[in-house]
């Protein structure tokens, strides 16, 4: 059964078009992290919420925003999505702080 | 700046072949986790190594935990081409200041050839 749920799988948008990304995880987990992977490369931190603790990763560009409006579900916001910003999109959660991080599948953005 | 070098970046090699990673810090991690991506899916978790000098083994993968909890091995018996995949490890920092931080490592693309 899926523990951590990424929509959608594959994400077309336009350059300078918002788009939002979804995770929502099963686990009753109380931090969820969001990350950028691009080809081949370590995930990049870009945030996470420790219950509703939002903590912003210092070069994380404006551009990426997240809400967390409840324990289950987490979003990631791209106010004016960039040629550069297309990547893998990780959304990941841990019971505590510095606990095994557990992935959800991933969403591919293309920016055109 | 904290890094956890892991090497080698890149492994080509026949199927039936052992083969090792590497992951080596001059920091200590309270834990250090080891993942399997394969291209287009989100990292899965194959093991968590938390004590110095522990061995963990999952079928032909052994994984070992240095015992001063600064480095880490993944040693692959008999590759199959399913091992394929980028291998990735990542340690948490035993450190007030790293309260949420995994520390990656660069990754392994390992292909097995058949």
């Amino acid at each position: 059964d899926a523990m951590v749920i990424q929509n959608p799988r594959y994400q077309v948008t336009q350059f300078g078009k918002p788009v939002t990304l979804s995770c929502s995880q099963t686990l009753n987990h109380n931090v969820m992290y969001w990350y950028q992977q691009k080809s081949s490369q370590a995930p990049k931190l870009l945030f996470h919420y420790y219950d509703k603790d939002f903590n912003n990763e210092a070069d994380t560009p404006d551009n990426f925003q997240s809400r967390r409006p409840n324990t289950s579900f987490c979003f990631l916001d791209i106010r004016s999505p960039g040629l550069g910003d297309a990547a893998m999109y990780l959304c990941a959660t841990s019971r505590a702080q510095q606990e095994t991080q557990y992935f959800g599948p991933g969403t591919r953005l293309l920016v055109l | 700046t904290q890094l956890l070098e892991q090497s080698p970046q890149f492994l080509s090699i026949q199927e039936g072949e052992n083969l090792t990673v590497y992951c080596n810090s001059s920091s200590v991690f309270s834990s250090l986790q080891w993942y399997r991506q394969e291209p287009g899916e989100g990292p899965v978790l194959l093991v968590t190594v938390v004590t110095g000098g522990e061995v963990k083994k999952l079928k032909r993968l052994t994984f070992q935990f240095g015992d001063a909890r600064k480095d880490s091995s993944l040693h692959i018996t008999a590759a199959q081409p399913g091992d394929t995949g980028l291998y990735l490890c990542a340690g948490a920092l035993n450190s007030p200041d790293s309260n949420y931080q995994l520390i990656w490592g660069a990754g392994t693309k390992l292909i097995i050839k058949p």
